[in-house]
């Protein structure tokens, strides 16, 4: 079955420490796609970054950086050197090539301290 | 500019009393979809539409109807509103499904009473 956890609640970090996201998902299909979305506290949702299950190479994007292990079913987001915008709340979907669902973890709220 | 749209933002209902929430996108996406925002919860699908009138459950559809007769639109209707339904909603379209990521509506802030 389809399952995204995302198993840190709340975290919080001073500004310009790094921190580290986790996601772990659960699938039955070889081809797959995941998915990072930010909610910032102005609600919206915004696309970060996708990877499809036959891509395990990292990503980097300026100070965000994806580490997709399909050995641990995990894809997790690191922000390097974080800053107050950086609080949001962030989550991990999961889209399976064979169904048409689409699973959200539950999300981690990062709060940023000045 | 390519956007996804909800209307009403917010809305204030009484249990029972029919409503719909209208979502457009003029991106031509072939996929939408329906969540629902619950503290602890995270985000739900609701019901998700592959391309015109072709819809189908999500993981929490009871209560909700939706259609898809024009491809830029996507109404959410709930026919007798219970206040278990009071949410943060949000609407979404993507090119197609899969690999394409979803483009989401401002959120629809809905308090069934």
């Amino acid at each position: 079955a389809q399952k995204v956890t995302q198993a840190q609640t709340e975290i919080s970090v001073v500004e310009k420490e790094d921190v580290t996201l986790d996601c772990v998902y659960e699938t039955r299909d070889t081809t797959y796609y995941l998915f990072w979305y930010k909610q910032p506290p102005s609600g919206e949702l915004v696309f970060l970054i996708r990877r499809n299950s036959f891509d395990e190479q990292n990503e980097i994007s300026g100070r965000y950086s994806w580490n997709f292990q399909k050995s641990t079913s995990s894809f997790n987001f690191t922000i390097t050197a974080s800053q107050v915008v950086d609080s949001a709340v962030y989550f991990c979907a999961l889209s399976e090539a064979n169904r048409y669902k689409i699973i959200f973890g539950k999300g981690t709220r990062l709060h940023i301290l000045p | 500019e390519a956007q996804v749209t909800q209307n009403p933002r917010y809305l204030i209902t009484v249990t029972g009393k029919k409503l719909t929430v209208t979502c457009s996108q003029n991106m031509n996406h072939e996929y939408m979809s329906w969540y629902r925002q619950d503290p602890g919860l995270g985000l739900r699908q609701i019901y998700y539409s592959m391309n015109v009138e072709v819809t189908d459950k999500g993981d929490v559809p009871e209560g909700y109807k939706v259609s898809r007769k024009e491809k830029r639109n996507f109404p959410l209707i709930l026919e007798s509103p219970s206040p278990n339904q009071t949410s943060l909603y949000f609407c979404a379209s993507s090119f197609s499904y899969g690999l394409n990521e979803q483009y989401f509506g401002p959120g629809t802030r809905l308090t069934v009473t």
